[in-house]
């Protein structure tokens, strides 16, 4: 059964404090893995695309990497903007569905 | 380009009422879907469609249709609403294997 599982469900750091969201996946044929930003009352917002283990894609704060199983998400040096819940997704070569997880709240304090 | 539009942005219905979910994009997008987000459930598929004219279930299609008279909409339909309904809904479009643009969603309640 195709399944997405991300931890933690919430992480809270002090502004400047490193840390990393982790998506571990079970998927017959993996077409993709995406990151998601969605912020309080808004749709998930695009971040990045994976497609094959060792490709990682970076994007100001924000650094995504894939392994066979897993996928991180890495915030270098986090600030109160980046506070929002980070949802990840994989695209399954069965039909071609997406499967969500249920995402990681972040919270960034000052 | 409004990207992916949806109307209302809340609604609240009783139960047993009926009423259609709207949603427009301006991408040319051939594929869009609609999902559900629930709290400590995540993002589930309710139904989907390829193109214009071409639709299948998600994952919890119950209760729900949706047709795709043109590539722009992708209206979703409510036949009679339930509390089991309550939540909010969003509708996504993309190219093929692309990843998905959200709209801002309806979060409708039903009493």
């Amino acid at each position: 059964e195709d399944q997405v599982t991300q931890s933690p469900e919430a992480l809270r750091l002090q502004e400047g404090e490193s840390s990393s969201l982790n998506c571990s996946y079970t998927v017959s044929g993996l077409r993709g893995l995406f990151w998601y930003r969605q912020d309080p009352g808004k749709g998930p917002e695009f971040l990045f695309t994976l497609y094959s283990a060792g490709e990682e894609k970076e994007k100001e704060r924000l650094k995504a990497t894939l392994t066979k199983k897993e996928s991180f998400l890495h915030i270098t040096a986090p600030k109160p903007e980046d506070s929002a819940t980070y949802l990840c997704a994989v695209r399954s070569s069965t039909l071609g569905r997406l499967y969500f997880g249920r995402g990681t709240q972040l919270t960034v304090w000052p | 380009n409004a990207g992916v539009t949806q109307t209302p942005k809340f609604q609240v219905l009783k139960t047993g009422q009926s009423m259609t979910l709207q949603c427009a994009q301006d991408m040319n997008h051939e594929y869009m879907s609609w999902y559900r987000q629930d709290p400590g459930m995540g993002l589930r598929l309710i139904h989907y469609s390829v193109g214009a004219g071409i639709t299948d279930q998600g994952e919890v299609p119950n209760g729900y249709n949706v047709s795709r008279s043109t590539t722009e909409d992708f209206p979703l339909r409510l036949l009679s609403a339930a509390p089991s309904q309550t939540s909010v809904y969003f509708c996504a479009s993309s190219f093929r294997d692309s990843p998905l643009h959200f709209g801002n969603g309806t979060r409708l309640t039903v009493t």
